[in-house]
């Protein structure tokens, strides 16, 4: 079964003190892994698409990184907009809809 | 383009009352999907669509029913409701060749009594 497990499950900075966020990963055959960010009251928003080990992906103060166990969101230079969930989600290559797993999130709070 | 839309917003049922959680997207994607979302817990896929006509049960299907006759909408039927139903609905939608790169609408908070 897949299993994705996210750390911490909250996480307080202050602004412009950067930080990293944690998704291990179980899965048979990772098709791809992604980040999302979600804000209260609303729906997910689709941020970064991994494929494979060393891989990396940038939008603004976002970093994303790949291992074969786990990725990291790294966020540098916090600002207060960027307090969310951040949820992680992997799919698997099982053939046919390949389903995707979510974790239950990171709170990030950043304060001013 | 408006995205990914649910309807309503907010609902409150009575326990055995029916009702349909209605959604809509216009970027031609192939898949769809239904998720609800509840606190401590990931996002839980409830039906799926790879395509007008085509539905299989995700992973907590029982006390729900969906149909897709068309390649726009994919709504969500609740049966007989249950307290146990009580959670925060999302739909999204994705192209078939990046499935996981998922479109989710603003969700419909649904409340059993």
């Amino acid at each position: 079964e897949d299993q994705v497990t996210q750390s911490p499950e909250a996480l307080r900075l202050q602004e412009g003190e950067s930080s990293s966020l944690n998704c291990s990963y179980t899965v048979s055959g990772l098709r791809g892994l992604f980040w999302y960010r979600q804000d209260p009251g609303k729906g997910p928003e689709f941020l970064f698409t991994l494929y494979s080990a060393g891989e990396e992906k940038e939008k603004e103060r976002l970093k994303a990184t790949l291992t074969k166990k786990e990725s990291f969101l790294h966020i540098t230079a916090p600002k207060p907009e960027d307090s969310a969930t951040y949820l992680c989600a992997v799919q698997a290559n099982s053939g046919g809809y390949q389903k995707v797993t979510f974790g239950i999130g990171t709170k990030l709070q950043v304060i001013p | 383009n408006a995205g990914v839309t649910q309807t309503p917003k907010f609902q409150v049922l009575k326990t055995g009352q029916s009702m349909t959680l209605q959604c809509a997207q216009d970027m031609n994607h192939e898949y769809m999907s239904w998720y609800r979302q509840d606190p401590g817990m990931g996002l839980r896929l409830i039906h799926y669509s790879v395509g007008a006509g085509i539905t299989d049960q995700g992973e907590v299907p029982n006390g729900y029913n969906v149909s897709r006759s068309t390649t726009e909408d994919f709504p969500l039927r609740l049966l007989s409701a249950a307290p146990s139903q009580t959670s925060v609905y999302f739909c999204a939608s994705s192209y078939k060749r990046t499935g996981g790169e998922q479109y989710f609408g603003p969700g419909t908070r649904l409340t059993v009594t």
